[in-house]
């Protein structure tokens, strides 16, 4: 079956303009993380989607990025006004529920010029 | 707030030497998961351990969980080219409004040749 799906792929944008990133998670996957990861770093957490519950939105680094998941599927993670410091890999994991293993996309690496 | 440590940060070994990161909690964890991460890629689930001091192989890799349940290893047998990247492990938040994994460190491995 399909896996986790993000696009773009790559995005190279000015500083100060918006993003919009894409996860399509696994079908029958509850639950979805956004990882920020900059090059040879660990995983920063952004954000948790389970189910109907609120969202989990402690790892936001600022009031510029927020996210949405549409239908208990797609999600979107929006930059606004971005700085070169959010340049870095973004992944989209998604699972069966809190606590089961996660399967990743193969990420958007964004460049902020 | 809740961490999980992993040590070394970095390891560097010679094609065919032994191997071994350590994950440590600050607080004592239902299960614990280990993922892969190869460079230029996406975290890859590896295993998952519940029971107090429990240990599975994978062929050349064994995991351990402590019997505290606060900590756990990945040992790596004889090394080879293939085994080079971040090995993360990742426990379940005790926090009692979020069920999110929480993600360690990670241990960037590499092998010579």
């Amino acid at each position: 079956g399909a896996g986790v799906s993000q696009s773009p792929s790559n995005k190279v944008t000015e500083k100060g303009k918006d993003v919009e990133l894409r996860c399509d998670p696994i079908s029958g996957h509850t639950a979805l993380y956004w990882y920020r990861q900059s090059l040879g770093q660990g995983l920063e957490f952004l954000i948790y989607f389970q189910g109907n519950s609120a969202p989990d939105k402690s790892g936001l680094p600022s009031d510029r990025f927020s996210a949405e998941r549409t239908g208990g599927s797609v999600s979107t993670l929006t930059i606004q006004r971005t700085q070169q410091e959010d340049s870095a890999v973004y992944l989209c994991a998604s699972s069966f529920g809190g606590y089961q293993p996660q399967h990743f996309g193969d990420g958007t690496r964004l460049s902020i010029l | 707030g809740q961490q999980v440590m992993q040590i070394p940060q970095y390891q560097h070994v010679q094609e065919g030497e032994d191997f071994t990161t350590y994950c440590n909690s600050s607080t004592t964890l239902s299960n614990i998961q280990w993922y892969k991460q190869r460079p230029g890629g996406h975290p890859v689930f590896l295993i998952q351990l519940v029971k107090s001091g429990e240990v599975k192989k994978q062929k050349r890799l064994t995991f351990q969980f402590g019997e505290a349940k606060k900590n756990s290893s990945l040992h790596i047998t004889a090394t080879q080219t293939t085994d080079v990247g971040t090995y993360f492990c990742a426990g379940p938040s005790v926090s009692y409004n979020t069920d999110k994994l929480i993600f360690g460190t990670g241990t960037r491995l590499q092998v010579f040749p």
